[in-house]
């Protein structure tokens, strides 16, 4: 069956403009979760959804937000953007809440704000 | 308070020698360990996992790592390696309130001709 799918693969923004990235969960999957990853900072969680609803938060600022839709796919949106928002965003899907239940990661979106 | 810590961010070593990639976790509630490999361009996948049990936990690709509660270790091996295994490895503490992963730094495995 497919994998997580992550659109766009690569996106370059300007300073100020925000941005809509997409994640598509695997089929039956319905909880989602989202990362930023930078050389400086690592792996760091930013939210999870499951059901349509924001399960957990990571310590990101307002600018960061998210949704997901009754087909589990989910959004993350970030607002004004900043030359430190340049990352590989990653989403992983998995069919329940739980850490017990295995995530599949998406090949991730890299976005270059400049 | 959840943490891990990779010692090592860089390790080279020859085809066909054995490694080991260490990984000591700080958890003040039940432990669920994680080892995710992640090749150039990739998303994360995962090797292995620690939920209860066995404190052996053996992986795909020849991996295996082993949980030491005493030493709060979970260090990962591999007896002996090939050029496919270069690639970032990633250990991660898993919380049990919901699918939130705390990732160590990374381990970059270069495995030498």
């Amino acid at each position: 069956k497919a994998g997580v799918t992550q659109t766009p693969r690569y996106l370059i923004k300007t300073r100020g403009q925000q941005v809509t990235l997409s994640c598509s969960p695997i089929s039956g999957h319905r909880s989602v979760s989202w990362y930023q990853q930078t050389p400086g900072q690592g792996l760091q969680f930013l939210f999870e959804y499951f059901s349509e609803t924001q399960r957990n938060k990571g310590n990101f600022p307002g600018r960061f937000s998210g949704r997901q839709f009754s087909n589990s796919r989910s959004e993350m949106n970030v607002s004004t953007l900043e030359l430190g928002d340049s990352a590989l965003y990653l989403c992983a899907s998995s069919w329940a809440q739980g850490i017990r239940t295995e995530a599949f990661f998406g090949q991730g979106t890299r976005l270059t704000v400049v | 308070a959840q943490s891990v810590t990779q010692l090592d961010s860089q390790v080279p070593v020859f085809e066909e020698a054995p490694v080991e990639l260490r990984c000591n976790y700080s958890s003040s509630v039940s432990v669920y360990l994680f080892w995710y490999v992640q090749y150039p361009n990739q998303g994360l996948q995962l090797l292995l996992k620690y939920l209860s049990g066995s404190t052996l936990v053996k992986g795909i690709n020849g991996f295996e790592a082993e949980f030491n509660k005493s030493q709060t270790s979970f260090h990962l091996r591999k007896p002996s390696v090939h050029i496919s295994d270069t690639a970032e490895y990633f250990c991660a503490v898993g919380s049990n309130t919901g699918n939130q992963f705390y990732f160590g730094t990374g381990t970059s495995l270069t495995v030498i001709p």
